[in-house]
């Protein structure tokens, strides 16, 4: 089935380690965009790709980094930078990353510190 | 900010059709209206969108006012799995697609 894979579904940093969180896509998709969600909140866009090797800084981009090496492929690095990391993590692609697209999203990534 | 109001909670009973509303005052024309849906502890799943004309699909309706100032998406059987918070959104057609989800509506569907 075509759709977009978020792995692991569970996710436990310690303090000062980074973690990467996994998002794959078979759509087809040309852009992708990673968002986090406090509890109780709305979705706030942490970066944004367009199209393989390019990537946009969101509204919440310090602490986290990305890479877009493969056009299915989205990863996001939580780093030690970011010092509340603990969110729903949520990845999201579009045909293309315009506005009168619809953005499909995966079932999240929960992040918790130990 | 999200340029979009909705009311916080709505009942509908179950099989009965939810009608749930949301403002717009201030879309311009290349704005579109989407609406999507989060059951707890899931993804944004996408319903649907327009811009002009009502739309419709396997999963809902949407109805946009003349002056497109606002909108009323339609379940028009509700079932228990229908319950979740439904989000109003609307995005310029030239934007990135950067999604501003507000607070929503919580719709409780009751047997």
């Amino acid at each position: 089935d075509g759709g977009i894979t978020q792995s692991p579904k569970y996710l436990f940093r310690k303090e000062g380690q980074n973690v990467t969180l996994s998002c794959e896509q078979n759509l087809n998709h040309d852009a992708m965009y990673w968002y986090r969600q406090d509890p109780g909140q709305g979705l706030r866009l942490i970066y944004y790709s367009q199209i393989v090797n390019d990537f946009q800084k969101g509204d919440i981009a310090e602490g986290y980094s990305v890479s877009r090496e493969k056009k299915e492929s989205f990863p996001l690095t939580v780093t030690s930078a970011q010092k509340n990391p603990t969110a729903f993590y949520l990845c999201a692609s579009s045909v293309q990353g315009m506005g009168n697209q619809p953005q499909h999203f995966g079932d999240g990534t929960r992040l918790s510190i130990l | 900010d999200a340029k979009t109001t909705q009311p916080p909670s709505m009942d509908c009973a179950e099989g009965r059709a939810a009608n749930l509303p949301c403002n717009h005052s201030t879309i311009s024309g290349n704005e579109y209206v989407y609406w999507y849906r989060q059951i707890h502890s899931q993804g944004p799943q996408y319903i649907i969108h327009g811009l002009k004309n009502n739309e419709t699909n396997e999963m809902a309706s949407l109805i946009i006012t003349e002056d497109r100032k606002s909108s009323t998406l339609i379940l028009p059987h509700a079932t228990l799995r229908d319950t979740a918070v439904y989000y109003c959104i609307v995005l310029d057609s030239s934007n990135t697609g950067k999604l501003i989800f507000g607070q929503g509506t919580t719709l409780q569907v009751k047997p």
